[in-house]
């Protein structure tokens, strides 16, 4: 079945930049999300790439995204503790139009 | 608009006892998900509706939990009878189109 995995643990300095990953299986995924998780808070939607693109650039974040190997990458520029959270990877079913897969989780700590 | 909005934030209960979460989508969102949250298994989708009708509860893990949703406003998560291992945090999302899940808060749930 469809899987989503990610590295546990991401542990940066503040100022540097943070780089988490992720890989998926499902091939025919339209859509692939990144969300950040804030302790005791509910999973926010940080940005999403179309399938058909390779990357995506939005302030701090960027994007990147190789179909091919299918690998997903979320790039954080000028990492700041209140980046400090866990970030979730997801992916979007081709075959349900509603339901995301999520990865387990990558937990960002950065120091000061 | 004041997002997802979920109740209660924190129940505390006796096993055995029912227990029922709720969960207000954005207006206009037409699928509804819930979600349980646990350190052990990360996120688990229970089940999601489309246009109020429930698509795919493969998720839910017993038969002591049900979810309904009689309007497009309104949906509940019915534990009963509620044991200890089912606690954890329970998020509810709600979608329309492609820009992902818009998440609650949460409602933590303890069962002693």
């Amino acid at each position: 079945g469809e899987d989503v995995e990610q590295s546990l643990f991401l542990s940066v300095r503040e100022g540097d930049s943070s780089v988490i990953n992720c890989t998926y299986t499902d091939s025919s995924s339209t859509y692939l999300y990144w969300y950040k998780q804030e302790p005791g808070a509910g999973l926010q939607l940080l940005t999403y790439i179309f399938s058909n693109m390779d990357m995506k650039q939005d302030q701090r974040l960027t994007v990147l995204l190789n179909k091919k190997d299918k690998h997903l990458s979320l790039r954080i520029a000028d990492t700041q503790t209140g980046d400090s959270a866990i970030y979730f990877c997801a992916e979007r079913e081709e075959d349900s139009s509603y339901k995301l897969i999520f990865g387990s989780g990558t937990r960002l700590l950065v120091r000061p | 608009d004041a997002g997802v909005i979920q109740s209660p934030r924190h129940e505390v209960t006796e096993m055995g006892q029912e227990v029922t979460l709720r969960c207000k989508p954005i207006s206009g969102h037409n699928s509804l998900f819930w979600y349980r949250q646990t350190m052990m298994r990360g996120l688990e989708l229970l089940i999601y509706f489309n246009n109020n009708v429930p698509i795919d509860d493969s998720g839910m893990p017993e038969d002591r939990f049900s979810a309904k949703m009689p309007n497009a406003s309104f949906s509940t998560l019915k534990i009963q009878p509620s044991e200890p291992r089912d606690s954890a945090v329970y998020f509810c999302a709600s979608m329309t189109g492609s820009l992902g899940y818009t998440f609650g808060s949460g409602t933590r749930l303890t069962v002693v």
